[in-house]
């Protein structure tokens, strides 16, 4: 199937610095999710983008739908040690299926 | 959203033998997915678990290894049969709610095969 290119692969960053991660497609997209993975847990949703160009917060994360709809980006501000995981981006076309990012995995140094 | 749960939350197995997980949600729901989940790597679509009829499976995966159940809107279960160390893998419930497409995930089942 289908698997979004995400990068980078891997991050090593001090504590309060900011995160930018993207995720792009060869295809065009409907709906991109941004997920993160903790180690031994399930992927949690972060943030859901419906519309090209939109641009959504949830707390320090900001996230957005680019406008040519394949590729969307992850921003972390002031970053934390609990922001320490895997983030994954996924896209929805004109099926049903979703399609995953290969994952950015995420390190703070405190 | 939804709160999933997977049992069991992990499991080591024997070559050859085979493993039925569970999922349950807190709410119907009409989607509901299987994932894999490789050491290391991205998630990959199985199966859609459909109600009442055949789950619908990806590329390369068939219903003779990976058999599915969904009795009704809130439960399915996945058997990974006859397994091999090539199985050993987080498999990954997930459901899909809302009027906007958005998928939450269960915690995983973290299999190992011996």
């Amino acid at each position: 199937g289908q698997q979004l290119n995400q990068s980078p692969q891997s991050m090593f960053i001090q504590e309060g610095e900011d995160v930018s991660m993207n995720c792009t497609s060869s295809s065009i997209f409907n709906t991109w999710l941004w997920y993160k993975q903790d180690p031994g847990e399930g992927p949690v949703l972060l943030i859901a983008l419906y519309k090209a160009g939109e641009l959504t917060s949830n707390g320090r994360l900001t996230a957005q739908f680019g406008i040519t709809r394949k590729d969307s980006f992850l921003n972390i501000s002031a970053s934390i040690p609990s922001d320490v995981g895997i983030y994954f981006c996924a896209g929805q076309g004109s099926g049903n299926q979703f399609y995953f990012g290969t994952g950015t995995s995420l390190t703070v140094i405190p | 959203s939804a709160v999933i749960s997977q049992k069991p939350s992990r499991d080591i197995c024997q070559r050859g033998t085979s493993l039925t997980i569970q999922c349950q949600v807190d709410s119907q729901v009409t989607m509901m997915f299987w994932y894999r989940q490789q050491p290391g790597q991205s998630l990959t679509l199985i199966a859609t678990a459909n109600q009442g009829s055949e789950a619908t499976y990806e590329s390369g995966f068939v219903i003779d290894k990976f058999p599915i159940s969904r009795p009704n809107l809130t439960f399915s279960t996945l058997t990974v049969s006859n397994m091999s160390p090539e199985d050993s893998s987080i498999y990954l419930c997930s459901v899909e709610t809302g009027l906007q497409e958005t998928q939450y995930f269960g915690p995983g089942t973290r299999l190992l095969v011996l």
